[in-house]
């Protein structure tokens, strides 16, 4: 497995405004993912953010409104731009190992709420 | 696209008791993963598998991976109050796609 730190934990923010949050793994992996988790939901990928490459994003996500960065193997962000209340979720970033690299491992996850 | 559905959504049952829940997809998948979400946290993985058929267990927990490879199962025995929480099934079809897809989540109330 791997320890996964995500920053921040949570945050209140204002209509309007963007939030990057960071997600941190304590050992070089290849594969990243942002999910979205919406209240008394199940996990909806956002994208995969492979180091070296852009960022793939899933059907209804695009890079205006959620860019990620990779700038190595240990680290990624995701930034939620111009938020609006109805992006008032749980973020969560997961890792990608085991020999497939086909065991997903998450972070604590990102409490964001958008008056 | 790929869906998974998770039953039953939500289980009340008495400490001690044994719990089952399942997936089943209309599509066939690679690898099997089932999750355990507690309130304010990530979820955290409780077993992977990975090959049709497999049987694997993590303590009070078991799980299978269908024959079909369309479904699979978790029972939790003799069921504590820190079972609490929510499980959720996963799925990745292969190849060079990685996605999983996430079944809706079994809310599970364990009453001491």
């Amino acid at each position: 497995s791997a320890v996964i730190s995500q920053k921040p934990s949570r945050d209140i923010c204002q209509r309007g405004t963007s939030l990057t949050i960071q997600c941190q793994v304590d050992s070089q992996v290849t594969m990243m993912f942002w999910y979205r988790q919406q209240p008394g939901q199940s996990l909806t990928l956002i994208a995969t953010a492979n180091q070296g490459s852009e960022a793939t994003y899933e059907s209804g996500f695009v890079i205006d409104k959620f860019p990620i960065s990779r700038p190595n193997l240990t680290f990624s962000t995701l930034t939620v731009s111009n938020m609006s209340p109805e992006d008032s979720s749980i973020y969560l970033c997961s890792v990608g190992l085991g020999l497939k690299g086909d065991t997903q491992y998450f972070g604590p996850g990102t409490r964001l709420t958008v008056l | 696209g790929q869906q998974l559905n998770q039953s039953p959504q939500s289980m009340f049952i008495q400490e001690g008791e044994d719990v089952s829940m399942n997936c089943t997809s209309s599509s066939i998948f690679n690898t099997w993963l089932w999750y355990k979400q507690d309130p304010g946290e990530g979820p955290v993985l409780l077993i992977a598998l990975y090959k049709a058929g497999e049987l694997t267990s993590n303590g009070r927990l078991t799980a299978q991976f269908g024959i079909t490879r369309k479904d699979s199962f978790l029972n939790i025995s003799a069921s504590i109050p820190s079972d609490v929480g929510i499980y959720f099934c996963a799925g990745r079809s292969g190849g060079s796609n990685y996605k999983l897809t996430f079944g809706k989540g079994t809310l599970l109330t364990v009453n001491p």
